[in-house]
């Protein structure tokens, strides 16, 4: 069974512009949660989505935002990129919400940003 | 003060030795407790899940929460250089329906042959 595939794996951006990462999770997964991890920080929640809904939201500024399509992919995008949004964004899928809380969440290899 | 707090080492030991990996916290509303282990350049994977204080050992591994004083370990008998990785405890929080898992930094652990 395929894992969570997470696209482009690697990319490297200007400050100002804009990225998008994708994000396929397990078939048969409906939930989709987002993580930024950086050095500094470590992982830190960015959003869940359910059923094309947002169902929680991390603390980070409105640049960053996410959507779920029918088929349960997800996209993340961050505008206006600052040198501190280098980082590695990891996708999770689970099969629904709060299975993070059992631990049956399933994280992709991430895309590693970086930007200039 | 950060709601989970991990040493980020980085830890080496010697092929075989017994490791003791540690996170505190400070959110009594956790219940669950998990340990996960991230290979370089690739995503965290589950290892360890337990709710409840005490031990829960799995193969060379096993995991131990105290909620008396928010302090969980995990030890790894027997260590192989295969268990070189950053390992990361990670407690999960209730929110609008969903989870959210707050992590710790993450201990990278180097088992030197």
């Amino acid at each position: 069974k395929a894992g969570v595939t997470q696209t482009p794996r690697y990319l490297i951006k200007t400050r100002g512009q804009q990225v998008t990462l994708s994000c396929s999770p397990i078939s048969g997964h409906r939930s989709v949660s987002w993580y930024q991890q950086t050095p500094g920080q470590g992982l830190q929640f960015l959003f869940e989505y359910f059923s094309e809904t947002q169902r929680n939201k991390g603390n980070f500024p409105g640049r960053f935002s996410g959507r779920q399509f029918s088929n349960s992919r997800s996209e993340m995008n961050v505008s206006t990129l600052e040198l501190g949004d280098s980082a590695l964004y990891l996708c999770a899928s689970s099969k629904k919400p709060g299975q993070g809380g059992t631990g049956e969440l399933f994280f992709g290899e991430g895309s590693r940003l970086t930007v200039l | 003060q950060k709601e989970v707090e991990q040493d980020p080492g980085p830890l080496s030991v010697p092929e075989g030795a017994i490791v003791s990996l540690n996170c505190t916290y400070s959110n009594s509303a956790f219940q669950y407790f998990m340990w996960y282990r991230q290979y370089s350049r690739k995503g965290p994977e589950l290892l360890m899940y337990t709710y409840s204080s005490g031990n829960k050992e799995d193969g060379r591994f096993t995991a131990q929460v105290d909620k008396s004083s928010k302090y969980i370990s995990l030890f790894i008998r027997d260590s192989q250089p295969s268990d070189s990785a950053t390992y990361l405890c990670a407690m999960p929080r209730s929110g609008a329906g969903s989870y959210q898992l707050t992590f710790g930094k993450g201990t990278k652990l180097s088992v030197i042959p």
